[in-house]
């Protein structure tokens, strides 16, 4: 049973198009974290936040925005999509000290 | 950026064969190391945290263990089976506590 949830699965796009994927935890998590991944490489951190309010960027540099406006709910946003941006896309969150990852499902977008 | 190596990258084995993949990072600013594995269409599932030098983890037929002092760590699975089919990742929490992925290993168990 997943405990954080990413809307939509799949997603295909046309270029200059807005975006936002969504990401929910329902485990009362702090910390919270955007993941990149292209075929056959691995996973980098674009964004993450350790509390409401409280967002940074990763160390791959990503043209989305984030927000944490509530503790459950972390969006990612693109503000105007590219090809360039087609890749999976996974949130995930965790608790105190050093636990494991709680990972979703995962985005796959591909902008056309 | 830490470096985190896997290898082999991929790997084919019968059922029932033991096997194992190494995880190589740099052994300054360790704070954890992490195992993923990860089915297709699935979400990663964590399988282990380690975080001191010669810790040894086991979860029914698969264990890993950790060299801190070297920049390894490695995971076991002993008597595989076609469901162990997944991409097995390690990722190193450095003093930045962010975690640090390497590229996995591709593991297909054959029936």
């Amino acid at each position: 049973e997943a405990d954080i949830y990413q809307t939509p699965r799949y997603l295909v796009i046309g270029t200059g198009k807005k975006i936002t994927l969504e990401c929910s935890q329902t485990m009362g998590h702090d910390k919270m974290y955007w993941y990149q991944q292209d075929p056959g490489m691995e996973l980098h951190l674009i964004h993450y936040s350790y509390g409401v309010n409280s967002t940074e960027k990763g160390d791959l540099s990503s043209e989305s925005t984030v927000s944490r406006i509530r503790t459950e709910h972390f969006p990612l946003t693109l503000e105007s999509a590219r090809p360039s941006h087609t890749s999976q896309y996974l949130c995930a969150s965790s608790g105190e000290g050093e636990p494991p990852l709680h990972f979703g499902n995962g985005t796959r977008l591909t902008v056309t | 950026i830490l470096n985190v190596e896997q290898s082999p990258q991929s790997l084919h084995v019968q059922e029932g064969d033991s096997t194992n993949f190494t995880c190589s990072f740099p052994s300054s600013n360790f704070y954890a190391l992490h195992w993923y594995r990860w089915e297709t269409a699935k979400s990663p599932e964590a399988l282990f945290v380690m975080t001191l030098n010669g810790d040894e983890k086991k979860k029914g037929r698969i264990s890993a263990t950790l060299n801190t002092k070297e920049g390894y760590s490695y995971l076991y699975i002993k008597g595989s089976q076609p469901e162990d089919s997944a991409t097995y990742l390690c990722a190193l929490s450095g003093s930045a506590r962010q975690l640090t992925f390497g590229s996995g290993t591709q593991l297909t168990v054959l029936p």
